[in-house]
């Protein structure tokens, strides 16, 4: 049963790079079946998908078009965990933040606050 | 908006089966298979069925979830209280270099 475990800091200065944390335990994350995505909740956008890394002989990434320019997702094999990484952030961004393996299971959620 | 459309409510009293619809296009559910998400308040999403209809072990046989051409349906039997919750459809979608697409969710009461 694989367990998604998020950290990350829950406020974010406009302008800097939000960056979350979230750690696997009961799979890898260089699993060649697994795909592990980041999504974002907010009222007024609802679920939107960001991006998601997986492991098929070599990395592959795969990001969403409102986001593209401003975002990286990497993976961390030896603490079996990936990250996510948002730049120039704005009060827009303020959401709750969720890792997911989306046919498997999602992170406990991280509301980020985007202000000064 | 949302690319998946669901109704936005649904209701039943315990007991009744009720269903909630999900409605795509050929780029996404025509394509892709369908997953189904109940989220409770205040809780991250779960999942609830995953490729269309395969329900994760743990979660009951009243759940079950059906696709036809860009449409898919979850269907819960034997309502009860603790159900209510919202529900959301998601699905791979292939334009814009793929992505995975939600809908705005359905908010559901037992009444």
């Amino acid at each position: 049963q694989v367990h998604l475990q998020q950290s990350g800091p829950g406020l974010v200065n406009p302008s800097q790079t939000l960056s979350l944390t979230c750690a696997i335990s009961g799979d890898s994350v260089s699993s060649n079946s697994a795909t592990w995505n980041w999504i974002r909740q907010s009222p007024s956008r609802g679920l939107e998908w960001l991006g998601r890394t997986y492991f098929r002989s070599k990395w592959n990434n795969g990001y969403g078009e409102s986001v593209k320019s401003r975002i990286t997702i990497n993976s961390d094999t030896s603490k079996n965990q990936f990250s996510l990484h948002l730049n120039s952030v704005t009060p827009e961004d303020t959401a709750v933040y969720y890792c997911a393996d989306l046919d498997r299971a999602w992170g406990q959620g991280t509301l980020v606050t985007v202000s000064s | 908006q949302s690319v998946l459309t669901q109704p936005p409510s649904a209701s039943g009293t315990p007991g009744q089966r009720v269903t909630i619809s999900c409605s795509g296009s050929s780029s996404n559910i025509g394509r892709n298979t369908v997953n189904w998400y109940q989220q409770l308040p205040g809780t991250a999403p779960k999942v609830l069925i995953y490729r269309n209809d395969q329900r994760p072990s743990g979660v009951p046989d009243r759940f079950s979830g059906s696709k036809s051409g860009t449409s898919a349906s979850l269907a819960i039997s034997g309502l009860q209280s603790e159900d209510e919750a919202d529900y959301y459809c998601a699905a791979w979608d292939d334009r814009l270099n793929g992505r995975w697409v939600f809908g705005g969710g359905t908010k559901l009461t037992v009444l």
